[in-house]
């Protein structure tokens, strides 16, 4: 069974509009991030959570928007999408982020059209 | 903000090779030193980790850490075809991981 559980696993969307991106783990663990990877850029960090809170934010524009229901919940609410923004968005969670491997989910692939 | 600069950027090897990847980092408060793989269209998976200076071996891979120098390797014994992929160093220690951009290697047979 996957431990961390991404939805959609492929997401087409128009410029202007609004999409949320899922994220669940499974691994009981207390901290979770988000990356972004696309052909252009490599593995770029834009959140990280611990206990439900935000420990720190490398996204610069506030179009972004982590949402955490729950410990093990991290969605990703992306407005006002923009081409750039297609990308493979990849959540990860870890035990201790201070010294612990990260397990990364299987990531959703956003195009932009 | 941690820097991290990966070499070389790309590689090619002969199966059977050894290779050897380099990761410099320049947070000297840098705790965890993480390798990860990447294969074409997959998610990074975890490779090796290491936390004190010196080397730790799994199987065919190494990492060897040097903190004074800022800079850990990994290096892999007997290279084969499927461990082609995108290697990704990851010093850390803290809630803002840093990744470099990685080193493709093609081991081919």
């Amino acid at each position: 069974d996957p431990k961390i559980i991404q939805k959609p696993k492929y997401l087409v969307a128009v410029t202007g509009s609004e999409k949320i991106l899922i994220c669940e783990q499974y691994l009981g663990h207390n901290a979770m991030y988000w990356y972004r990877q696309s052909a252009k850029k490599p593995l770029e960090f834009m959140f990280s959570y611990s206990y439900q809170k935000l420990m720190d934010n490398q996204t610069a524009s506030s179009r972004f928007q982590p949402q955490s229901s729950k410990k093990n919940h991290l969605d990703l609410q992306i407005t006002a999408l923009k081409p750039d923004d297609s990308a493979t968005y990849f959540c990860a969670s870890s035990q201790d982020p201070r010294k612990d491997t990260q397990y990364f989910g299987p990531g959703t692939r956003l195009l932009v059209l | 903000q941690q820097k991290v600069q990966q070499s070389p950027e790309s590689l090619i090897v002969p199966e059977g090779a050894m290779t050897s990847l380099n990761c410099t980092f320049s947070d000297s408060a840098s705790q965890y030193f993480a390798w990860y793989r990447q294969h074409s269209g997959k998610a990074p998976k975890a490779l090796m980790s290491i936390f004190s200076n010196g080397e730790k071996e799994e199987g065919r891979f190494t990492i060897h850490l040097n903190k004074a120098s800022l800079h850990f390797s990994l290096h892999i014994r007997d290279s084969q075809p499927s461990d082609s992929a995108l290697y990704l160093c990851a010093p850390g220690g803290n809630y803002k991981p840093t990744f470099g951009k990685g080193t493709s290697l093609v081991v081919h047979p």
